[in-house]
């Protein structure tokens, strides 16, 4: 099983529709919660931290469930800058730093 | 402030030479990481050093993978006598303390011909 599962789609998705991502994790260690997103051939970009309590930022929000071990992304009004591919991502500290990446969501926003 | 730097953007080897890839951190960060990313994979971690330490090495593969991060100058992803299959995107990433958010060079992209 891996340690990080996610759909890899591809969604295609109207432009102003909302559009979420689910995703697993398997180690119940993991302390940090992330969701980065990858253009395609760039750099992954942290696109926010998830907490329990759950977070908003502007059009996006997350959640995490960790009785169920799963996170998820909300994405509301979607632009066509939104189209990349989301990547679910986790992290056990303290002594392991190493981040576990989920092999990604690929996004397409339709005109 | 300038983001985390790595050069050359872009590398071909040939089969058995080796391969140095370099990474300059964000101003006031000392913590740097390695990633793989395999096409059409995901990113995978490779090693974790602070300023002269190898903190966490358990993704590096056992032989020609070497990495340093020294008192001055840049962290050095070292691959001795190359072969096809470590043709990929390697990402470097830093962070100012352990524990906190790790954010992404460009990438070198290696092709070994």
């Amino acid at each position: 099983r891996k340690e990080v599962e996610q759909d890899p789609g591809p969604f295609n998705v109207p432009e102003g529709a909302t559009v979420a991502f689910n995703c697993t994790y398997s180690n119940s260690a993991s302390q940090s919660f992330f969701w980065y997103r990858q253009d395609c051939r760039k750099e992954p970009k942290l696109l926010m931290s998830v907490y329990s309590s759950g977070n908003e930022d502007g059009r996006f929000t997350a959640q995490l469930n960790r009785a169920s071990q799963y996170i998820s992304l909300l994405i509301r009004d979607s632009k066509l800058s939104d189209s990349a591919t989301y990547l679910c991502v986790v992290a056990s500290y303290f002594g392991n730093e190493k981040l576990t990446f989920g092999t990604g969501t690929r996004l397409t926003i339709i005109p | 402030n300038a983001g985390v730097m790595q050069n050359p953007r872009h590398l071909v080897r040939r089969r058995g030479q080796e391969a140095r890839l370099r990474c300059s951190p964000m101003k006031g960060h000392s913590h740097v990481y390695w990633y793989r990313q395999l096409p059409e994979e995901g990113l995978k971690f490779m090693v974790y050093l602070q300023k002269e330490n190898i903190i966490d090495e358990s993704g590096m593969p056992k032989e020609r993978f070497s990495a340093e991060f020294p008192k001055e100058g840049p962290s050095i992803l070292r691959i001795q006598q190359v072969v096809r299959g470590d043709s990929a995107a390697y990402f470097c990433a830093s962070s100012p303390d352990r524990g906190k958010e790790q954010y992404f060079g460009p990438g070198t992209r290696l092709t070994v011909t």
